[in-house]
């Protein structure tokens, strides 16, 4: 089965932990990428990676740190510097460099709840 | 910046057509998305046209694009409550790659 696959589905935190979301893909995919989606509002880009061993901050990347050691794994680390990361995190991968086909492929989220 | 727009809500009867707009500002858009977001999960790829396309038909979807108005409908022929759902609209820029994605539309289908 290829896919993506994040977890926990669910995890909860207490102020001032750090947490790392898991983000793994057998797609072959060169780039991946870290979203938050809050209620009403679309998703908003964490970090992303192009290749392994690179990555780029996203438009709201205070707070989080990633790290891409393979090409099958992208994992993101909320910080307890993250003001409010109670929210859904989503992860996607592409085939960049590719226009016709980069296409973004979502797994199915994790849901961060700080308590 | 760059930004795209969605309507926030709509509601249908089962059987009848939906359409979800979308506006967005960045000209240099090269492709235009349409996700679904069903209740707790990730987001399923409906489908995407060229910015050189005017008119897309898969199915069920049909996506049109006025590119001088920007603006992008997703139409849903004979709606189903499964169709129940989010839907977000996303341009991707032509000048950074970035998937800029609108806020979600949320489609309730009546029986």
């Amino acid at each position: 089965d290829g896919g993506i696959t994040q977890s926990p589905k669910y995890l909860f935190r207490k102020e001032g932990q750090n947490v790392t979301l898991s983000c793994e893909q057998n797609l072959n995919h060169d780039a991946m990428y870290w979203y938050r989606q809050d209620p009403g509002q679309g998703l908003r880009l964490i970090y992303y990676s192009q290749i392994v061993n690179d990555f780029q901050k996203g438009d709201i990347a205070e707070g989080y740190s990633v790290s891409r050691e393979k090409k099958e794994s992208f994992p993101l680390t909320v910080t307890s510097a993250q003001k409010n990361p109670t929210a859904f995190y989503l992860c996607a991968s592409s085939i960049f460099g590719v226009p016709s086909t980069d296409t973004q492929y979502f797994g199915p989220g994790t849901r961060l709840t700080v308590l | 910046g760059e930004d795209v727009e969605q309507s926030l809500f709509l509601s249908v009867r089962e059987g009848d057509s939906s359409v979800i707009n979308c506006t967005y500002t960045d000209s240099s858009s090269t492709y235009l998305y349409w996700y679904k977001q069903e209740p707790g999960a990730g987001l399923q790829l409906l489908t995407y046209i060229f910015s050189n396309m005017d008119m897309k038909q898969d199915q069920r979807l049909t996506v049109l694009l006025n590119k001088k108005d920007k603006h992008l409908s997703l139409r849903i022929a004979d709606t189903q409550t499964g169709d129940s759902a989010i839907y977000f609209c996303a341009g991707r820029s032509g000048n950074t790659g970035k998937l800029i994605f609108g806020q979600g539309t949320t489609l309730q289908v009546k029986p």
